[in-house]
């Protein structure tokens, strides 16, 4: 059971590039969602999906788009890459929105933008 | 506005000895309480939760919390540590028993066990 997996784990990218962040899951997970950890900061939530073609933004969603065509994949684009978008990202999901579900979460993939 | 806050950003302690993580939550709604554990190179795991009911809940590796309403606050214990405890521990807490979306991280606290 591979739960959910980020690729790539590591990323460097010039200011202004385009790319995107890869995330699935295989537990039919209804909820995804994407976060990004800064030092000292916790995590603070992107965007999310409550199941394929519904999305909504979080707290930081600025830079950011995300689509769900599946229920399996909740990609996350970051549409012209900023130093202040260096991070470490983190895509989490669970079984229902409720918050009695735990969140499950990927290995992260480590961005840093020069 | 709701908020998190874990006091120590840093916490060593010697193998074998008791360990004591602090978390503070601002809330004036009924709440869902997290600790989530990150190991080195790792995502975010749970590692265990308050919902409802009896205010101390436990772990299966030996660590426990005790929500306290009165004092607002969800504190981490383990009464021995390990070397492999070594990890960065998040307290988190959803307000009002809304969904998985509204929750919010504190700041993170670093155990770090010394031989």
């Amino acid at each position: 059971n591979a739960g959910v997996t980020q690729t790539p784990k590591f990323q460097v990218l010039k200011t202004g590039q385009s790319m995107t962040l890869q995330c699935a899951q295989d537990m039919n997970h209804e909820y995804m969602s994407w976060y990004r950890q800064d030092p000292g900061m916790g995590l603070r939530l992107i965007h999310y999906s409550v199941g394929a073609g519904i999305t909504d933004q979080g707290e930081v969603p600025n830079g950011y788009n995300v689509s769900r065509s599946t229920t399996e994949d909740f990609p996350l684009r970051l549409l012209s890459a900023a130093p202040s978008q260096t991070s470490v990202y983190f895509c989490a999901s669970s079984y229902a929105l409720q918050g009695e579900s735990p969140l499950h979460f990927g290995n992260g993939t480590r961005l840093t933008v020069t | 506005a709701q908020s998190v806050t874990q006091l120590d950003s840093q916490v060593p302690v010697f193998e074998e000895a008791p360990v004591e993580l602090r978390c503070n939550y601002s809330s004036s709604v009924s709440v869902y309480l997290f600790w989530y554990v990150q190991y080195p190179n790792q995502g975010l795991q749970l590692l265990l939760k308050y919902l409802s009911g009896s205010t101390l809940v436990e772990s299966i590796n030996g660590f426990e919390a005790e929500f306290n309403k009165s004092q607002t606050s969800f504190h981490l214990r383990k009464p021995s540590v390990h070397i492999s405890d070594t990890a960065e521990y998040f307290c988190a807490v959803i307000p009002g028993y809304s969904s998985a979306s509204k929750i919010i991280f504190g700041s993170g606290t670093r155990l770090s066990i010394r031989p």
